[in-house]
């Protein structure tokens, strides 16, 4: 059974930094990459970045260049999404979730973590 | 960045009618390499991740009633619900994995009326 479990809750201080964990199970890890996902409160949702378990790569999206940082631990299946000089509206849900690896090309995600709660207060 | 944009923004629907969303992009997500277009359809209930039910614009996802269908191609696609459920009540999305950045539309709310 593929499974995608994220950490729990945080709640954290303006301009600190969060790192949420996503640990795969039920598929080869390298054979799918990891996106993550944010979704403020009541709004819809943002990509905010894969990053390829095969070699590694990554690729931002330009809202959040310069803050965020996409890494995984293949040895325990786990992929990592660190958000630094949080702010309050970084309050939000963050998915990790998987798209199957196509040559050059991106996939649809077919399977969501359960999502981690973010809140950014003082 | 291809932007999707979709309408209506919520919609109220009789049990038993049928609901229809719709989602345009900003440009083509059709691929000539593979004629394939490169549009998901994803329904999200309160308190859950987003589930996928329609990718490659028209093909269901695994386990899905055959009352959601999804057609269109190179800009402009469709999410039909034939007979609206009780359990159908969500939002939707609809998505682009054409190029990143991956883009999402805004979601459609569905109620019942």
């Amino acid at each position: 059974e593929v499974q995608l479990v994220q950490s729990g809750a945080e709640l954290k201080k303006p301009g600190s930094t969060v790192k949420i964990s996503c640990k795969v199970s039920g598929y080869t890890f390298t054979d799918y990459y990891i996106h993550w996902v944010q979704q403020a409160p009541g709004k819809g949702l943002e990509w905010m970045g894969l990053f390829d378990p095969g070699d590694g790569e990554t690729i931002y999206a330009e809202n959040f260049q310069g803050r965020v940082t996409l890494t995984a631990d293949a040895s325990i299946d786990t992929a990592y999404m660190d958000l630094t000089s949080l702010r309050s509206d970084d309050t939000a849900m963050y998915f990790c979730a998987r798209g199957k690896r196509m040559g050059p090309t991106l996939n649809y995600f077919d399977f969501w973590g359960q999502g981690t709660l973010v809140t950014v207060s003082s | 960045d291809i932007v999707m944009t979709q309408s209506p923004d919520s919609l109220a629907v009789s049990l038993g009618e049928r609901a229809t969303i719709n989602c345009k992009s900003s440009q083509s997500v059709l691929s000539s390499s593979n004629n394939k277009n490169y549009l998901a359809w994803y329904q999200q209930k309160p308190g859950q991740p987003p589930k996928v039910l329609i990718y490659w614009a028209s093909t269901r996802d695994s386990g899905v009633p055959d009352r959601f269908s999804g057609s269109g191609s190179g800009t402009d696609f469709t999410l039909t619900i034939s007979s609206l459920q009780a359990e159908d009540v969500a939002v939707y999305y609809c998505q682009q994995y054409y190029s990143t950045p991956v883009t999402f539309g805004g979601g459609t709310k569905v109620e019942i009326k």
